[in-house]
């Protein structure tokens, strides 16, 4: 069975500063990790996915993740982040075993930013 | 291109009443999954169609649920008797059948709650 963490419930933040939102994952097989973003009243927009290749993927809106295997970590980070980019932000992987098909969530992190 | 829609986005019955919800994927999509979210905790899947053909339905909760996607375009899923923890925001996303790699691309949910 696969897992998906997400330590931070909410992270507030100051607008132009940079962020950091946490993600571990625990799998026994391979897998696909993805990041969406809910912003209120809307659904689940993917922002970046990890399938193969260069550890670091860019996404959408200037958001960028780092998967690193030996920590079996995905984490998102953005540098200077906006006040529309508050909104609900969930970590999650795609496992092998499910042909690549079934979404394993984490419990989301709520990103607030104040001017 | 329309995105995936889902009605209602509101429905609020009381326990033991019938509620049927809907998912439109978008057009050619041959990958139909749904996912729940009960507040608080992870968005958990539910079960994946490919065409009319249920492919994986190991998160149904039990047989209260009933999924169903006729003709392989749109998909029901009925709850029937509600109980009061079937409350939370029930997705839809859709995907196409060509790669494991493709994108699920979501619908705004429909947010139930049982009294």
């Amino acid at each position: 069975a696969q897992s998906v963490t997400q330590l931070d419930s909410q992270v507030p933040v100051f607008e132009e500063a940079p962020v950091e939102l946490r993600c571990n994952y625990s799998s026994s097989v391979s897998v696909y990790l993805f990041w969406y973003v809910q912003y209120p009243n809307q659904g689940l927009q993917l922002l970046l996915k990890y399938l193969s290749g260069s550890t670091l993927v860019k996404g959408i809106n200037g958001f960028e993740a780092e998967f690193n295997k030996s920590q079996t970590s995905f984490h998102l980070r953005k540098p200077s982040v906006h006040i529309s980019d508050t909104a609900e932000y969930f970590c999650a992987v795609r496992p092998w075993d499910t042909g690549f098909q079934k979404l394993v969530f984490g419990t989301g992190t709520r990103l607030l930013v104040s001017p | 291109e329309a995105g995936v829609t889902q009605f209602p986005s509101h429905s609020v019955i009381e326990k033991g009443q019938t509620v049927t919800l809907r998912c439109d994927p978008i057009s050619g999509h041959d990958n139909l999954y749904w996912y729940r979210r009960v507040m608080g905790k992870e968005i958990k899947f539910l079960l994946h169609f490919v065409k009319e053909s249920k492919q994986d339905e190991s998160g149904m909760p039990n047989n209260r649920f009933l999924a169903e996607r006729t003709g392989g375009t749109y998909s029901t899923l009925k709850v029937q008797p509600a109980e009061l923890e079937d409350s939370g925001v029930y997705f839809c996303a859709s995907s196409q059948l060509s790669a494991s790699t493709d994108t699920q691309y979501f619908g705004p949910g429909t947010r139930l709650t049982v009294l």
